[in-house]
């Protein structure tokens, strides 16, 4: 039961030109979301998180945009350049206390490659 | 500052064999959470700890596989006997008390290979 999911398996961009990643979740008990990067042989590092209270983030060339009623997200990188050629990983955390605080779900993960 | 340090960084061992991997988080971080990376699923929590202490071992996908935290900066996963489905890349991550939420501190992962 993959209750965040990236369809995508991979995207592949130009340098200088949009990439946007997507993420889409089934729990309506997310209420904040965050967007991890992983470079090979190295552990996912965090980049960019968003509350369900707003719709919208922004930190330089990264922005993450909530959609709540269709519940979506994505992740805008402008413009793009080849050292973001990373796994791109969504992940969320429910609205819950007792053993779910703390927890992150996190999606598959979708492979990035920026060429020049 | 270090980060998370895990170890092995690579382990190969053969099926039934026991395998322990070992997480040591970053000093003063009150959690600690153990992750499974395969193609097919992306990252599943396995366990989490507070302040030592398993609150959540949900994730442990059945009774071969086991994780303790004796003391604050030392943690085991351990898998006994292994199975070939087991191969994966297994990370450890730390976050402070107040933020398990947010940023969690992941180490550079162990990649396990059970032939």
């Amino acid at each position: 039961d993959q209750q965040v999911k990236q369809n995508s398996p991979s995207l592949s961009v130009q340098e200088g030109r949009i990439s946007i990643l997507n993420c889409d979740y089934t729990n309506s008990m997310f209420d904040y979301f965050l967007w991890y990067k992983k470079y090979p042989a190295e552990g996912p590092t965090f980049l960019i998180s968003i509350s369900s209270i707003k719709d919208k983030n922004e930190d330089g060339r990264f922005t993450v945009f909530l959609n709540k009623s269709a519940k979506h997200l994505s992740l805008h990188i402008v413009p793009s350049q080849p050292g973001d050629s990373a796994v791109y990983f969504c992940a969320a955390k429910a609205n819950a206390g007792g053993t779910s605080y703390g927890k992150l779900t996190f999606g598959q993960g979708t492979i990035l490659t920026v060429h020049p | 500052d270090a980060g998370v340090i895990q170890s092995p960084r690579h382990e190969v061992t053969e099926m039934g064999q026991e395998v322990t991997l070992r997480c040591k988080p970053i000093s003063g971080h009150d959690y600690l959470f153990w992750y499974r990376q395969t193609m097919m699923r992306g990252l599943e929590l396995l366990i989490y700890f507070n302040n030592n202490v398993p609150i959540d071992d949900s994730g442990m996908p059945e009774d071969r596989f086991s994780a303790k935290m004796p003391n604050a900066s030392f943690s085991t996963l351990k898998i006994q006997p292994s199975e070939p489905r087991d191969s994966a890349v297994y990370f450890c991550a730390s976050s402070p008390h107040g933020q398990p939420f947010n940023e969690q501190f992941f180490g550079p992962g162990t990649r396990l290979t059970v032939l």
